[in-house]
């Protein structure tokens, strides 16, 4: 089995930078993901480390370490259009890709 | 860009009806799945399908059935609804080697009485 635990809410002011923790118990390992879903919207990729260390992608950036079974989304200057919902997720082990899911982190931004 | 097309968007059913959700990608993908959220508890996986001909369960299959009529398209089926499947239900595919990318559509709104 598998189970990934992230906050439930974090808030932030606009401009300042949040981090988004999650950690995972996985029976095997095939990287960490994280979906970014809007109110009403549907979940849409942000970010893969199937490696240690930190993935850039702009304002985002995800970190993983897989001795800590640990990983983070790092998102700077923070804007209010980033207000959503992040969920981190694992790939099974069995032979097809089945995604597991976090509960997922509430994100609040404030002018 | 269609990507996943899922319908239909809103349905308010009784208890004990049954209906069919419709999915359908148009980027010859090999992997289906469909999911539902629910306040405060992510996305748990109710049917997924590796490929065309094959599908198996997830975590919440119960009261659920699935067809993989072809590559293209995914269906689930409520045969009698309870109140307990009311929730948003997400149909996603994603290619082979894909790492972790699967894509979405747009979900559908699920209220039974």
């Amino acid at each position: 089995g598998q189970s990934l635990e992230q906050p439930s809410e974090v808030t932030a002011v606009e401009g300042a930078i949040v981090q988004i923790n999650c950690t995972y118990q996985t029976s095997g390992f095939y990287g960490l993901s994280w979906y970014q879903q809007h109110d009403g919207g549907a979940p849409t990729f942000l970010s893969y480390n199937a490696l240690d260390g930190l993935e850039e992608t702009g304002r985002f950036s995800s970190f993983l370490s897989r001795s800590d079974s640990y990983g983070y989304l790092l998102l700077q200057e923070l804007q209010m259009k980033d207000s959503a919902s992040y969920f981190c997720a694992v790939r099974d082990q069995g032979g097809s890709y089945i995604p597991t899911f976090g509960r997922g982190t509430s994100l609040i931004v404030h002018p | 860009n269609a990507g996943v097309t899922q319908t239909p968007k809103f349905q308010v059913l009784k208890t004990g009806q049954s209906m069919t959700l419709q999915c359908a990608q148009d980027m010859n993908h090999n992997s289906m799945y469909w999911y539902r959220q629910d306040p405060g508890m992510g996305l748990r996986l109710i049917y997924y399908s590796a490929s065309e001909g094959t599908t198996d369960k997830g975590e919440v299959p119960n009261g659920y059935n699935v067809s993989r009529l072809n590559k293209r398209e995914f269906s689930l089926r409520l045969e009698s609804a309870a109140p307990s499947q009311t929730s948003v239900y997400f149909c996603a595919s994603s290619p082979p080697d894909s790492g972790n990318t699967i894509y979405f559509g747009e979900g559908s709104w699920l209220t039974v009485v």
